[in-house]
């Protein structure tokens, strides 16, 4: 079965302190990766798909990256509004399975 | 262009009882997915439904749960008799062809289900 870990589990940071989240995954062969934001009580927001490896996709302080084992999500100059629970998730047959995630604080 | 909608957002149930969970796709999505969220753990698998047609219900219970995308309406996740195992969040998700690869499936907000 595929398997999608994601570290660390949780991640606290000061306003402005980048950092890194991983995503490594064992599939069969390359497909889709996911990656969503989920705030407290909401469903996930999707943010980027990763479709093969050396790709990167931006979107405001948030840089996702692909490699053949494993994906990053860089968080650059975080701000407070930045805080949420981050989910990658890969694709077999139609369904996505999905990481644990990645609790991230980020304190003014 | 409205989202994915959930209903009812909190569900609390008794033991034994039903619960019935319904999900209306973004407009033009003609393919649903269910997961169950646990409180601490990820996103887990429960079935892929077409219209009138379920795709892969490999996530799925074997027994008291059921799924149905009907031609007309919601897609409905019922829950018979339920017990205390089953509270959790139920989220749905839509897109707009079925399996391919690279679509995103977009997320409505949950149903948050608590059995007393």
């Amino acid at each position: 079965e595929d398997q999608v870990t994601q570290s660390p589990e949780a991640l606290r940071l000061q306003e402005g302190e980048s950092s890194s989240l991983n995503c490594s995954y064992t599939v069969s062969g390359l497909r889709g990766l996911f990656w969503y934001r989920q705030d407290p009580g909401k469903g996930p927001e999707f943010l980027f798909t990763l479709y093969s490896a050396g790709e990167e996709k931006e979107k405001e302080r948030l840089k996702a990256t692909l490699t053949k084992k494993e994906s990053f999500l860089h968080i650059t100059a975080p701000k407070p509004e930045d805080s949420a629970t981050y989910l990658c998730a890969v694709r077999r047959w139609g369904k996505f399975q999905f990481g644990a995630g990645t609790q991230v604080v980020v304190t003014p | 262009n409205a989202g994915v909608m959930q209903n009812p957002r909190h569900l609390v149930r008794r033991r034994g009882q039903e619960a019935r969970l319904r999900c209306s796709p973004m407009k033009g999505h003609s393919h649903v997915y269910w997961y169950r969220q646990l409180p601490e753990e990820g996103l887990k698998f429960m079935v892929y439904l077409q219209k009138e047609n379920i795709i892969d219900e490999s996530g799925m219970p074997k027994e008291r749960f059921s799924a149905e995308f009907p031609k007309e309406g919601p897609s409905i996740l019922r829950i018979q008799q339920v017990v205390r195992g089953d509270s959790a969040a139920y989220f749905c998700a839509s897109e707009i062809t079925g399996g391919h690869h690279y679509n995103e499936q977009f997320f409505g907000p949950g149903t948050r289900l608590t059995v007393l």
